[in-house]
């Protein structure tokens, strides 16, 4: 079966420019979880797809993040406009029932300079 | 307060060593825990789920006491390969998201 796959890996974008991310869950895994470290913290929660559907973006920063999930297969995160403060590790997680331990992409590395 | 707190370590210890980590939880409706293994610059990846029985797998026990909250990780005849951070999680009662604690970084030396 293959993992969660995040794409890309790193990306090097300067502060102002647009950047999205992509992630492509475990195929039939209904719940897709975007997460990010930000440099000394821990891994914090951005939001939660149900298929297609925002289940909770509670932990979106701004809305300067614009996440989506068309057709409820893979998802996109978009930052628009970067700041140098959104630098970290984007991770992607998806699992099929709640309650359940979620599997994890490799995340995306962001760098905003 | 953090909703989940563990101590950043690191713990540096000899292989073949036991050693244990413990985490502490703020929210009592906190209805799953478990335990997730991160590499350096890697993803974190599932180690075990903690049940309130308690759970062992090979040299890895977990425990989980509700009533103090906290959830305990111990490691027995600790390889050089346990080398790594690990993160305490906890879902509360919210069906969406996973907390994480900060991570307790382990370091196992010949």
């Amino acid at each position: 079966e293959a993992g969660v796959t995040q794409f890309p890996s790193h990306s090097v974008i300067e502060k102002g420019q647009t950047v999205t991310l992509r992630c492509d869950p475990i195929s039939g895994h209904d719940n897709l979880y975007w997460y990010r470290r930000v440099m000394g913290k821990e891994i914090k929660f951005l939001l939660h797809f149900v298929k297609e559907s925002k289940q909770d973006e509670s932990g979106m920063p701004n809305n300067r993040f614009l996440a989506e999930r068309t057709g409820g297969t893979y998802s996109t995160l978009k930052v628009q406009p970067a700041e140098l403060e959104d630098s970290g590790v984007y991770f992607c997680a998806s699992s099929q029932d709640l309650g359940v331990g979620y599997t994890f992409g490799s995340g995306t590395r962001l760098t905003v300079v | 307060r953090k909703e989940v707190e563990q101590d950043p370590g690191p713990f540096n210890v000899p292989e073949g060593a036991t050693v244990a980590f413990n985490c502490t939880y703020s929210n009592s409706a906190s209805q799953s825990f478990f335990w997730y293994r991160q590499d350096c610059r890697k993803e974190p990846k599932l180690l075990m789920s903690v049940y309130s029985s308690g759970n062992e797998d090979g040299r890895f026990t977990a425990q989980l006491n509700r009533a103090s909250q906290y959830i305990s990780l111990l490691i027995r005849d600790s390889k050089l390969s346990d080398s790594a951070t690990y993160l305490c999680v906890v879902k509360g009662s919210s069906a969406s998201k996973i907390i994480f604690g900060s991570g307790t970084r382990l370091s196992i030396r010949p």
